[in-house]
């Protein structure tokens, strides 16, 4: 089955610097790769998305990259804020079978003033 | 979040107790999830439906068992809780291929 790792489980960056997390899968068959942002106390929320078929998504401060030849993926956040500290999650998921994600272990952003 | 409950919100149970959490939704979709979440795991998948009646089992089922008889709720059951089984678990839905919405949460703690 499809296993998803991701570094670092920690992360401290500026105020206005940039962050990047960094997530690898296993499974050549996924195509649709998911990240979360879990707020402290809530439920993880989706932040952005992308599909096999492209390589790059961006939506304002935020963008994801896609490498399907060396199966990893990555979250980048500019012009960083304190309202970006927060767990963020990355996943994967496979067509085949049930539509299931496997979720990254999570890294915890802290943005430093 | 909008659509999506769990309950209740925590729960201190006894070693060797059944224990039951509820998901309920307001968004009749297909797809229902439990995840639960532990530092160093990430989430993991416990049990998840794709319809009435129609469920199967995740990574980390053991110990655990579901029902849904009806689209909007998903209950999640232990049915003799262990020390290993205390953990923030989270109920999620979707109707498509993409994007889950979670719910925020249930902390599980036994004793």
């Amino acid at each position: 089955g499809e296993n998803v790792e991701q570094h670092p489980s920690t992360l401290s960056v500026q105020e206005g610097d940039s962050a990047v997390i960094k997530c690898t899968y296993s499974d050549s068959a996924s195509n649709y790769f998911p990240w979360y942002k879990q707020e402290l106390g809530k439920g993880p929320q989706l932040i952005i998305d992308i599909r096999s078929n492209v390589g790059e998504k961006k939506d304002q401060r935020i963008a994801v990259t896609l490498n399907k030849t060396a199966k990893h993926f990555s979250l980048h956040i500019t012009e960083t804020q304190p309202e970006d500290s927060a767990v963020y999650f990355c996943a994967a998921r496979a067509i085949q079978g049930a539509q299931k994600l496997v979720f990254g272990q999570g890294t915890r952003l802290t943005i430093n003033p | 979040d909008a659509g999506i409950t769990q309950s209740p919100r925590h729960k201190v149970t006894e070693t060797g107790t059944p224990v039951t959490l509820r998901c309920h939704q307001t968004e009749n979709h297909r797809y229902m999830y439990w995840y639960r979440q532990d530092p160093g795991h990430g989430l993991r998948l416990i049990h998840y439906s794709y319809g009435v009646k129609d469920t199967d089992k995740g990574e980390v089922s053991d110990g655990y068992s579901v029902s849904r008889s009806k689209t909007e709720d998903f209950l999640l059951t232990l049915e003799s809780a262990t020390s290993s089984q205390t953990s923030v678990y989270f109920c999620a839905i979707s109707e498509s291929l993409y994007g889950y919405t979670f719910g925020s949460g249930t902390r599980l703690t036994v004793v």
